[in-house]
């Protein structure tokens, strides 16, 4: 299984709402992260966990929030977003943090109204 | 901080050969990546180096040469199905090892 799974494909929600992404791999990587993609831009890093740890958060605003519940694992919760929000977010997983290759999901397409 | 470029956009006709260059500039370098993403989808990994020359795998190839902060990723025999997006990353030891983008270069083939 070299897969990185991502639930939901697409997701609408409301400024107000409160919804989380999830992200699930199986291969024993022990480095997890997030990125948002938008439209015709470079995937750009949100946070990365290391040992289930968060290891870099990138300055994102609080209405992002990851959590690592195990070392198979990975959620972003989402609450109070803004328009500029909508884009893809991205999970990725490799072995370690010095890992040579990234494994990525096929994302999320979020858009928020 | 760092600087990663590369063109954005180049056209090539099936069957040729193209070549994306990419420069960096970057304190801890700890490899390169270049990545292939189809347009509403992942990027799929196709090649790292980190060592400086030549690492060839099928029709691709990727060169490094970290004196110069210069990779190159080379297409050949071009096939319809590589029009897509080509981002090259590199990896920052002194940044904990996060992997930065660059803005990517779409790659159209003609027939």
């Amino acid at each position: 299984d070299t897969e990185v799974t991502q639930t939901p494909k697409h997701l609408v929600m409301g400024m107000t709402n409160k919804k989380s992404l999830k992200c699930e791999q199986h291969m024993g990587h022990r480095a997890m992260y997030w990125y948002k993609q938008k439209a015709k831009k470079p995937p750009e890093l949100m946070f990365v966990y290391s040992y289930e740890k968060l290891s870099i958060n990138e300055s994102v605003p609080s209405r992002f929030s990851p959590e690592c519940p195990n070392s198979s694992l990975l959620n972003l919760h989402l609450h109070a977003l803004q328009p500029e929000d909508s884009a893809l977010y991205l999970c990725a997983s490799s072995q370690d943090p010095t890992g040579a290759e990234a494994f990525f999901g096929q994302g999320t397409r979020l858009t928020v109204v | 901080g760092q600087n990663i470029d590369q063109p954005t956009e180049m056209t090539a006709t099936e069957g040729a050969i193209v070549q994306i260059n990419c420069t960096y500039q970057t304190s801890g370098f700890n490899g390169l990546f270049w990545y292939q993403q189809h347009a509403g989808e992942a990027p799929t990994f196709l090649s790292y180096n980190v060592l400086d020359g030549l690492e060839e795998k099928g029709r691709f190839s990727s060169f490094l040469s970290r004196s110069k902060g210069y990779s190159y990723l080379l297409l050949k025999e071009l096939q319809m199905k590589d029009s897509a997006s080509y981002l090259c990353a590199v990896k920052d030891k002194a940044a904990g090892n996060k992997l930065t983008f660059g803005g990517g270069t779409r790659v159209l083939v003609k027939p």
